[in-house]
């Protein structure tokens, strides 16, 4: 069975401050992990893929299969990220996606 | 591209009575998922399809019936809506959802009264 866990459903930093949304999962085999975000009302949209490592609105997150963790972070966060974030993870040949139950990061001016 | 379209985008319905919500991808992807977005639940997977003439069951398909007759066309069916089945419905499909991901449609909001 493939498990998602985002610890905090409410997170709340400053303008300019650091943000770390965590996320740890539960997979037998070898997962593929990704970031979706969304906007108030809006539909969900991928933010990242952890296969591809980029960086994406100044967003990273490294897969730490050791810790089973795959976190998400940005030095600097802005008004604009106030969103929920969800992370995901799809694993075995019937590509499930299946998500954690989202943290609500709110940025404050 | 149109992407993924979900219709309607809200609907009200009376406990009892049936309807369907309609998806549609134009990107020929494989895999289409149904998924119910409740608060403090996140996102929970009803039904899924690997591609025309294949379904299976999700998390939480009890109620939900789907079929997938093409490629592009994936109905989420409720049979006899009930107030439980109050939600956000998102539907999503991908070309390879291991490594590029679920492109999602704008939702439908149901009310079961």
């Amino acid at each position: 069975a493939q498990r998602v866990t985002q610890p905090e459903k409410l997170l709340s930093v400053f303008k300019g401050a650091p943000v770390e949304l965590k996320c740890n999962y539960s997979y037998s085999g070898s997962p593929e992990l990704f970031w979706y975000v969304q906007y108030s009302r809006q539909r969900l949209q991928l933010l990242l893929r952890h296969i591809s490592r980029e960086s994406i609105k100044g967003f990273t997150a490294d897969l730490n299969k050791g810790e089973t963790s795959f976190h998400l972070k940005k030095p600097f966060a802005q008004e604009e990220d106030s969103a929920m974030y969800y992370c995901a993870l799809s694993g075995g040949s019937n590509y499930k996606l299946t998500f954690g139950k989202g943290t609500l990061l709110t940025v404050n001016p | 591209n149109a992407g993924v379209t979900q219709t309607p985008k809200f609907q009200v319905l009376k406990t009892g009575q049936s309807m369907t919500l309609q998806c549609a991808q134009d990107m020929n992807h494989e895999y289409m998922s149904w998924y119910r977005q409740d608060p403090g639940m996140g996102l929970r997977l009803i039904h899924y399809s690997v591609g025309a003439g294949i379904t299976d069951q999700g998390e939480v398909p009890n109620g939900y019936n789907v079929s997938r007759s093409t490629t592009e066309d994936f109905p989420l069916r409720l049979l006899s809506a009930a107030p439980s089945q109050t939600s956000v419905y998102f539907c999503a499909s991908s070309y390879s959802g291991d490594t590029y991901g679920y492109t999602f449609g704008s939702g439908t909001r149901l009310t079961v009264v």
